[in-house]
């Protein structure tokens, strides 16, 4: 069974740094992109970030770029997403999820993180 | 960059019936489509990827077609657990893209 599971949220003052993690079972974890979707309160869905499996190819959208970085230990089966910079808009719900160029397969139950002084 | 655009907003149906739910892309995605239900208070679920095909342990009420930029999920036979919110998604380019979502409520 594909698990996925986030820690790391908290609340943290505008222009902080955040850390999230994502601990991941039950597939081989080299074989997927790994990816972070976030979900403001009330709004829809937006990526985040991205991936490879080997862990040498990232992506961002423009929102984060500059601001987040991804990496991932495939030798714990972990993903990492560093959140520098960050802006009252950047408060949401976190997600983890197995995947990136090909939709999203797995999810995790996500972490919040709230922006504010 | 590639623009998801979902209508409508919110759907109204009663249990039994179908729902219809659109998406457009603003340039072609070819086939590379998802749509998502998400629950109130749950993670997004992989419904359909590939524009038509379902994910593992989606039932087959659950359909999608369409390629290029026009797109539908169709949901026959709405039961209690369908009424959730639906996204789109493409996954043909960078940045990934979502629809705003479709809000499928109890008529």
């Amino acid at each position: 069974e594909v698990q996925l599971l986030e820690s790391g949220g908290g609340l943290v003052q505008p222009g902080g740094s955040l850390r999230l993690s994502c601990a991941a079972s039950g597939f081989t974890f080299t074989n997927y992109a790994m990816s972070w979707v976030r979900q403001a309160p009330g709004k829809g869905l937006e990526w985040v970030s991205s991936i490879s499996g080997s862990g040498d190819i990232t992506y961002f959208p423009d929102s984060v770029k500059g601001r987040f970085t991804i990496s991932r230990d495939n030798s714990k089966n972990t993903v990492n997403l560093q959140m520098n910079s960050l802006r009252a808009e950047d408060t949401a719900v976190y997600y983890c999820a197995q995947g990136g160029g090909s939709g999203f397969d797995y999810w995790g139950q996500g972490t919040l993180v709230t922006v504010s002084s | 960059e590639k623009v998801m655009t979902q209508s409508p907003a919110t759907l109204s149906v009663s249990p039994g019936e179908r729902a219809t739910l659109s998406c457009r892309a603003s340039q072609s995605v070819g086939s590379h489509l998802a749509w998502y239900q998400q629950q109130p208070g749950q993670a997004p679920r992989l419904l359909i990827y590939g524009a038509s095909t379902r994910a593992t342990g989606v039932p087959a009420r659950f359909s999608g077609s369409g390629s290029g930029t026009e797109f539908t999920l169709t949901i026959s036979n709405l039961q209690s657990g369908d009424f959730a919110v639906y996204y789109c998604q493409q996954y043909t380019e960078w940045p990934l893209a979502f629809g705003g979502g479709t809000k499928v409520e109890i008529k």
